[in-house]
């Protein structure tokens, strides 16, 4: 699977939109997008996917470049509930890790009331 | 319905003994997953059982074993423990087999805190 780039940290105010960075430049064709997000003391849970277009969910949205060489996912509304560690993956169909994630270490993202 | 539940939460192990982690899937999911995860790092993939077999496996050595029941649960089983065996130990259902499967959500449980001593 291709390897993604995150920073390590970020800070938001609650009530701000936050945008979350990843690159992902050895990208392949077919190569889904995903991100999780784990909250202290819990296990990992899914946010959103996605190929090439932009989606929408009720937790976050998530754009992708045209090139797809990065993406990014956005809160719109930053809440202290979201302050997690942030994992952007890449999965590709019938790829050697089939049925499995791949995390790197993720986005810690701080919340300040 | 009931997430992802696993047993222990918390465990103590010394040195040397074996031990043997519990997973119940989400009720339909047929595919479980095993992860570690390091404190300070991102999960590390073990296992993937999915109708009773195994289907994947991560960079672990033998003592990590596992096994899927006709019920879709599953054990984590590892033997001689070393010190760098500490770990969140996290398990993973899902309905598919294949992580993208449109619509084929992972759900994690909240993990068994392992120490060993």
């Amino acid at each position: 699977d291709a390897k993604t780039t995150q920073p390590n940290s970020m800070e938001s105010n609650e009530e701000e939109p936050v945008h979350l960075p990843c690159n992902h430049s050895t990208i392949s064709g077919t190569d889904y997008i995903h991100w999780y997000r784990q909250l202290p003391s819990q296990g990992p849970e899914y946010v959103i996917h996605g190929l090439t277009s932009n989606v929408n969910n009720r937790m976050a949205s998530l754009a992708i470049a045209e090139d797809r060489k990065s993406s990014t996912l956005i809160l719109h509304r930053a809440t202290l509930r979201d302050a997690a560690v942030y994992y952007c993956i890449l999965r590709s169909l019938g790829g050697g890790s089939q049925g499995n994630l791949i995390f790197g270490k993720g986005t810690k993202l701080s919340v300040k009331p | 319905d009931a997430g992802v539940t696993q047993s222990p939460t918390h465990l103590i192990k010394t040195r040397g003994q074996h031990v043997t982690l519990r997973c119940s899937p989400i009720s339909g999911h047929k595919s479980v997953s095993w992860y570690q995860q390091v404190l300070g790092q991102g999960p590390q993939f073990i296992f993937q059982y999915y109708e009773k077999e195994e289907r994947g496996r991560g960079n672990f050595p033998d003592r990590f074993s596992a096994r899927q029941f006709p019920n879709y649960s599953s054990e984590l089983n590892v033997n001689a423990l070393l010190l760098g065996d500490s770990a969140l130990y996290l398990c993973a259902s899902s309905l598919a087999r294949w992580a993208d499967v449109p619509g084929n959500t992972i759900y994690f449980g909240e993990g068994s805190w392992l120490t060993v001593v």
